[in-house]
């Protein structure tokens, strides 16, 4: 199975802040990768695929980069709305694996 | 865009089996892959396997071959997930997921169902 190593598990920030999430497979996903957000008690919410394309209808202030192994996810302008946690998913092989998840607070 | 409505909470007993359905609202997704994945309290995301109705061929994590079973109903557009010999551990949320593009799986998730809680106590 691969992978996926995503850090940190947790990152307090102000509004108006930028801030960048890290995903490392443990080997080569090409570029399948999505990245996640969940609040609680709701369904995860597609933010990212092919680890940089923009879901439709999702804010330009998220954003994602990387290729084979290694995969960022910036949020540029913190607003209150983006408390939540972050997870990044590689789909290159099944079984599909997650990230640990960051938590993040505002 | 095509919604994936989920089967109500369920409430089972140690050592006896749940039935998740899934089912798109607005169009049929029989092309699609239909992933399945869980979430135990305060947990991450966990994947389950996975079933492409008109291949009809699941395909399970290691850890949930033999115990899990994903079935579809292309008749409704309808997709089942079963868990047998349920155990304490098995309390979780169990959320089924949509492939974004159809005939195949790699293209990753676009739409979430909003979960079901299962509960599994004495």
């Amino acid at each position: 199975d691969i992978q996926m190593t995503q850090s940190p598990s947790s990152l307090s920030a102000s509004v108006g802040d930028r801030v960048t999430i890290t995903c490392q497979a443990s080997r080569d996903i090409d570029n399948h990768l999505i990245w996640f957000q969940q609040k609680p008690g709701t369904a995860p919410k597609v933010l990212i695929y092919d680890a940089s394309t923009l879901e439709a209808g999702v804010s330009s202030r998220f954003s994602g980069s990387g290729f084979e192994t290694d995969f960022t996810f910036t949020i540029s302008s913190l607003q209150p709305e983006d408390a939540a946690t972050y997870y990044c998913q590689q789909y290159y092989n099944v079984p599909y694996t997650f990230g640990q998840g960051t938590k993040l607070d505002i | 865009q095509v919604q994936l409505v989920q089967s109500g909470t369920e409430v089972k007993k140690p050592g006896s089996s749940v039935k998740v359905s899934c089912k798109a609202s607005g169009e049929t997704f029989n092309t699609f892959g239909i992933h399945w994945v869980r979430q135990a309290p305060g947990q991450g995301l966990e994947w389950m396997g996975v079933i492409i109705p008109i291949f009809d061929t699941p395909n399970y994590g290691q850890r949930f071959q033999g115990r899990v079973s994903i079935t579809a109903d292309k008749s409704t557009g309808t997709v089942f997930m079963e868990v047998k010999r349920l155990a304490s551990e098995d309390t979780a949320v169990y959320y089924c997921a949509k492939e974004r593009r159809p005939g195949h799986f790699y293209y990753g998730f676009d739409v979430w169902g909003q979960g079901t809680p299962v509960i599994v106590s004495s």
